[in-house]
């Protein structure tokens, strides 16, 4: 089955800074790639996603990067705020099996 | 218009109670999912149900028993609780099983003493 590794486990930013949250997976069938966002106390929300058939896609303030060959995929945010602070899921599928999450990113944006 | 809804959303309980958490999408989707979100804010797969036939039984201990009267509704009974089993459960829902997003509940909290 699929493997997502997350990395890192927490990010600490000043307001203003970039972010990246990288990713790693394991099955080479996976072609969908979504990014969830959890702020505190509430539910996971789709952010953005990408698709095998592209190398990036970006919307606003965030972008996802995707290198098939190495087999991982990162999320960019830059001039980041405080509202941005939550934590990050990354996830992969081939679409014949459900999603496989990574362990998730703390992000923390500091004033 | 809420699109999925857990109820309840905060569980407190004993050991060794029997509790369940009932969860509801209006979004028309075919797929449903409950997801266990520990302290470590890992989201684990636990079951999936398609048109009401469960598609997937990950290892998870035969005291919890989903249960999907229709594709609407998707409903976790746990039998026998432990403390490990506190956790937040996510109900989710996808457009059908080959669907890729995920609209998530706003999760049960459930607290065993």
């Amino acid at each position: 089955g699929e493997n997502v590794e997350q990395h890192p486990s927490t990010l600490s930013v000043q307001e203003g800074d970039s972010a990246v949250i990288k990713c790693t997976y394991s099955d080479s069938a996976s072609n969908y790639f979504p990014w969830y966002k959890q702020e505190l106390g509430k539910r996971p929300q789709l952010i953005i996603d990408i698709r095998s058939n592209v190398g990036e896609k970006k919307d606003q303030r965030i972008a996802v990067t995707l290198n098939k060959t190495a087999k991982h995929f990162s999320l960019h945010i830059t001039e980041t705020q405080p509202e941005d602070s939550a934590v990050y899921f990354c996830a992969a599928t081939s679409g014949y099996s459900t999603l496989t999450f990574g362990k998730g990113t703390m992000l923390l944006v500091s004033p | 218009d809420t699109a999925v809804s857990q109820t309840p959303k905060y569980l407190v309980t004993q050991m060794g109670n029997d509790k369940s958490i009932k969860c509801e999408q209006n979004l028309g989707h075919d797929t449903m999912y409950w997801y266990k979100q520990d302290s470590k804010k890992f989201l684990k797969i636990m079951f999936s149900y398609n048109n009401k036939e469960l598609i997937i039984n990950e290892t998870v201990p035969n005291r919890f028993s989903p249960k999907s009267p229709d594709k609407a509704h998707l409903n976790l009974h746990i039998n026998s609780l432990e403390l490990g089993d506190s956790a937040v459960y996510f109900c989710a829902s996808s457009q059908d099983w080959g669907a890729r997003v995920l609209t998530f509940g706003a999760g049960s909290r459930l607290t065993v003493l």
